[in-house]
């Protein structure tokens, strides 16, 4: 049973454009949704992270939107960059005592110039 | 600077044979993890540790095992490598506290023929 549904697989987005990746989540125990970016070769590395208690977290050119009720949470990067091609993967932890992050499959992102 | 370290970063093992991937994080985090990363999977869960002495099966823990016998170190065991072993292993690492990022080691290849 997959508990945090990611789409899309693959994304190509136009340098300046919008990328919007999206996740669902079906755990209500969740309370904690993080991002992490991972570039090719490497580990992922926390991008950001928001908690059920806001609607939007925005760091940067990233923000993310959060649907309680819907049990979904998006990321958006503004102003795209070719830098910014890497896989993007959303996860949710329960929290209460427990730590381990449950992921999303990942998203590749490709930013063209 | 505190830091997580993987090894080997690469390794090819016969099928059958006993294999351990070792983990070191110099942060002093009671929680470390170990993940696989397959394509179309993500990255999925093989056993975690909240402790010294502490471990527990994730979502993918069969033909898997680890021992914490101190704080900085989580080694993963493979003990018959199957074929089906083959993928990228991720080892993380965090403090205590809901919500608090979990750091990820650069990662270990390993390859079963």
């Amino acid at each position: 049973q997959q508990q945090v549904k990611q789409s899309p697989q693959s994304l190509i987005v136009q340098k300046g454009g919008i990328s919007i990746i999206n996740c669902a989540y079906e755990n209500t125990a969740f309370d904690y949704f993080p991002w992490y970016q991972q570039f090719p070769g490497k580990g992922p590395a926390l991008l950001i992270a928001i908690r059920p208690d806001v609607s939007e977290k925005k760091e940067g050119r990233f923000t993310i939107s959060f649907n309680k009720s819907a049990k979904q949470f998006s990321l958006h990067i503004m102003d795209s960059q070719p830098g910014d091609s890497a896989t993007y993967f959303c996860a949710a932890s329960p929290g209460a005592g427990s730590y381990q992050l449950t992921f999303g499959k990942g998203t590749k992102l490709s930013v063209i110039p | 600077d505190a830091e997580i370290t993987q090894s080997p970063r690469h390794k090819i093992t016969e099928t059958g044979r006993q294999v351990t991937l070792a983990c070191h994080q110099t942060w002093n985090h009671n929680n470390m993890f170990w993940y696989r990363q397959d394509l179309g999977h993500g990255l999925r869960l093989i056993h975690y540790s909240y402790g010294v002495q502490d471990t527990n099966k994730g979502e993918v823990s069969d033909g898997y095992s680890v021992s914490r016998s101190n704080t900085e170190d989580l080694p993963l065991t493979l003990e018959s490598a199957a074929s089906s072993q083959t993928s990228v292993y991720f080892c993380a690492s965090s403090e205590s506290r809901s919500g608090n990022t979990i750091y990820f080691g650069e990662g270990s290849w390993l390859t079963v023929v």
